[in-house]
C-alpha cells in the first residue's frame, strides 16, 4: 500500500532563517505530488504541484521554492523564512493516470516563524 | 477563478442530531467534488467523493453528499452524529491543474 511521510512534524524558526521540509511517497511510481499550506481561517492553499523530476509549477508568488529531486519526494524550500510563512504545510499525491483521482495527503509539518 | 464556499465556520450539535454542511462551487467544467475530514491530531483524510454517476454519494462513517448540479452544491449530511465526528471538514472541487480547491472548512464540535 502507499504511504506518505513528512518530516519534520513541528518546527520552530527565527525570521530570516532557511527551511527545508520534505515529503517522501512510498509504493507508488511517477505520482503527482502538491504542497499546501493551511493557515489560521483560511483552509487550504495549493503552493506547488510537481508531475514529475525536476517539474515544478508554482500557484502562489513567494519566497517559498520546492524541487523535485526523485521520482517519489517534493521539498519545500525557503532561503529566507518571513512571519507570514507560518503555518501547517501539507504534501499530498495522486496517482498520474488522469484527473480523476483522489489526492492523499501526508500528516503534515507545523511551522512557527518567529 | 474557481473558488469553494463553505457556509459555516462552526458548527455544534449534541449526540444524535442531524448534520448538514453546505458546500458550493464555482467552476464552470465537469466538477470532481471531494470531502476530506480532519479528526484532532490526525491527517487530512477523504471522507467521499463524487466523480460521476449517482449524485447521492456515500462515503465512510455514514455520511453522504449530494451533488446537486443547478444549484452548484454539494452538501455533505449524517443522520445522527456521534462524538467522534468532532473534527474539521473540508469540501474541495478539482480544478482545472489537477489541484484541489478546497473551501475554509467547518469544525464540527459535538457534545456528548
Amino acid at each position: 500500500s502507499q504511504t506518505i511521510h513528512q518530516w519534520p512534524a513541528t518546527l520552530v524558526q527565527p525570521v530570516g532563517s532557511p527551511l527545508s521540509l520534505e515529503c517522501t511517497v512510498e509504493g507508488t511510481s511517477n505520482p503527482n505530488l502538491y504542497w499546501y499550506r493551511q493557515a489560521a481561517g483560511r483552509g487550504l492553499q495549493l503552493l506547488f504541484y510537481s508531475v514529475g523530476i525536476g517539474q515544478i509549477s508554482s500557484e502562489v508568488p513567494q519566497n517559498l521554492s520546492a524541487s523535485r529531486p526523485q521520482d517519489r519526494q517534493f521539498i519545500l524550500s525557503s532561503k529566507k523564512l518571513l512571519l507570514s510563512d507560518s503555518g501547517f504545510y501539507l504534501c499530498a499525491w495522486e496517482s498520474q493516470w488522469g484527473v480523476a483521482e483522489t489526492q492523499y495527503f501526508g500528516p503534515g509539518t507545523r511551522l512557527l516563524v518567529l | 477563478a474557481q473558488s469553494v464556499s463553505q457556509h459555516n465556520h462552526h458548527v455544534i450539535l449534541s449526540e444524535a442530531a442531524s448534520l448538514e454542511l453546505g458546500c458550493n462551487y464555482s467552476y464552470g467544467g465537469t466538477v470532481n467534488l471531494f470531502w476530506y475530514v480532519q479528526y484532532p491530531g490526525q491527517h487530512l483524510q477523504l471522507l467521499l467523493k463524487y466523480f460521476s454517476g449517482d449524485p447521492l454519494v456515500k462515503g465512510i462513517k455514514g455520511f453522504e453528499a449530494e451533488f446537486i448540479k443547478s444549484k452548484f452544491s454539494f452538501n455533505l449530511r449524517k443522520p445522527s452524529v456521534q462524538w467522534s465526528d468532532t473534527a474539521e471538514y473540508f469540501c474541495a472541487v478539482k480544478g482545472s491543474q489537477g489541484n484541489l480547491i478546497f473551501g475554509k472548512g467547518t469544525k464540527l464540535s459535538v457534545k456528548p
